[in-house]
């Protein structure tokens, strides 16, 4: 089956710093890549996704980028700031619609 | 945020009770999950339904017994817990089309088992 690796576990970064967040993935049917965000007592939330047919994509001060063919794709916030701070869950799904998720970064962003 | 609801919110039960989980979704999704998340794993999938056929059973222990009577609805039949099955159990709902597959989770049950 499908395994995601997530790293790091851990980043603490000050403000207006950028993070990066980095999953690897086994599985290469794995062809929709999203990333959730889940802040303290709360669900985990889309905030952006990939397909493999996609190499980047940006929504404002979060991008990702997929490298297919080494199964790797990573999260970029820009200009971070306190309320970014949260647990991030990377995942692969194929079409049957299996998720897979990493197991999640804890980001700090220290004002 | 009220696209996909749980209740209750948290539970306490003894380790020979037996209780439900319940989960609706008012996203008209065709596929709903049941996931575990602990400190040991934060997103551990435990089970599948793909109109309303369990498509995914991830070894889960038959102390826990999912149900889905339909396409909006989804439970977790609990008995005979162990107080390591204490966690937050969070349900999602997604569209599957084959394109993309965002998962719409609910706030979750806080079980603790005694």
């Amino acid at each position: 089956g499908e395994n995601v690796e997530q790293h790091p576990s851990t980043l603490s970064v000050q403000e207006g710093d950028s993070a990066v967040i980095k999953c690897t993935y086994s599985d290469s049917a794995s062809n929709y890549f999203p990333w959730y965000k889940q802040e303290l007592g709360k669900r985990p939330q889309l905030i952006i996704d990939i397909r493999s047919n996609v190499g980047e994509k940006k929504d404002q001060r979060i991008a990702v980028t997929l490298n297919k063919t080494a199964k790797h794709f990573s999260l970029h916030i820009t200009e971070t700031q306190p309320e970014d701070s949260a647990v991030y869950f990377c995942a692969a799904n194929t079409n049957a619609g299996k998720s897979t998720f990493g197991d999640g970064t804890t980001l700090t962003v220290k004002p | 945020e009220t696209g996909v609801t749980q209740t209750p919110r948290h539970l306490v039960m003894g380790m020979t009770n037996k209780k439900s989980l319940k989960c609706e979704q008012h996203l008209g999704h065709n596929a709903m999950y049941w996931y575990k998340q602990s400190a040991k794993k934060p997103l551990e999938l435990m089970f599948v339904y793909n109109f309303k056929e369990q498509t995914e059973n991830n070894s889960v222990p038959s102390r826990f017994s999912p149900e889905c009577p339909n396409s909006s609805h989804l439970f977790l039949h609990l008995h005979t817990l162990q107080p390591e099955d204490s966690a937050l159990y969070l349900c999602a709902s997604s569209q599957l089309s084959g394109v993309t597959d965002t998962q719409y989770f609910g706030p979750g049950t806080r079980l603790t088992v005694l």
